[in-house]
């Protein structure tokens, strides 16, 4: 199994400004992912991080409003850029590939836009 | 888009077995089914996974039909604790991405 901690755990920022949030594994992943949560929605799932190359992005998500990077095979970062209230979300992380059969997520960020 | 289809909420007393169905007609040869839990405010748990043999742990049992098209997640002992948005995914293996249905709203009622 593993822990993944996420930072900030929450904030609140002004419209117009960028934030990023960091995620950290116990452990070495081959893969890692962003998800952004609306409040009473499921998950959706924003970009893979791959380590040594750019993300991928799901459709509806583009680099130049979520940088996403991964130096490492235990810790990723996604950014979100010029914000607008509409960015108010959960963003969590998961990982896997390392053999545990699963993917663990962290406890996420909860971000709010004023 | 989701692959699964659940009910949106579903209600079990405490104590008693909670039976938690989902269908995945389209489902691949090579796709396992995974089941996740949110407790409010919490990251997505993993609780267990199967590919066509009916697998069992410490949190719950899974059974899949024999043309797996359908499966269902048992809790054999409803706790409070396990009120919780549960998910039904299916994807290739623990590589693959999660692609979150909507899941079902279980409510354990005391």
């Amino acid at each position: 199994s593993a822990v993944i901690s996420q930072k900030p755990s929450r904030d609140i920022c002004q419209r117009g400004t960028s934030l990023t949030i960091q995620c950290q594994v116990d452990s070495q992943v081959t893969m890692m992912f962003w998800y952004r949560q609306q409040p009473g929605q499921s998950l959706t799932l924003i970009a893979t991080a791959n380590q040594g190359s750019e993300a991928t992005y799901e459709s509806g998500f583009v680099i130049d409003k979520f940088p996403i990077s991964r130096p490492n095979l235990t810790f990723s970062t996604l950014t979100v850029s010029n914000m607008s209230p509409e960015d108010s979300s959960i963003y969590l992380c998961s990982a896997g590939g390392a053999g545990w059969g699963e993917q663990y997520f962290g406890p996420g960020t909860r971000l709010t836009v004023t | 888009d989701a692959k699964t289809t659940q009910p949106p909420s579903m209600d079990c007393a405490e104590g008693r077995a909670a039976n938690l169905p989902c269908n995945h007609s389209t489902i691949s040869g090579n796709e396992y089914v995974y089941w996740y839990r949110q407790i409010h405010s919490q990251g997505p748990q993993y609780i267990i996974h199967g590919l066509k043999n009916n697998e069992t742990n410490e949190m719950a049992s899974l059974i899949i039909t024999e043309d797996r098209k359908s499966s269902t997640l048992i809790l054999p002992h409803a706790t409070l604790r396990d009120t919780a948005v549960y998910y039904c995914i299916v994807r290739v293996g623990e590589d693959d991405k999660i692609i979150f249905g909507k899941g079902t709203r279980l409510h354990i009622l005391p």
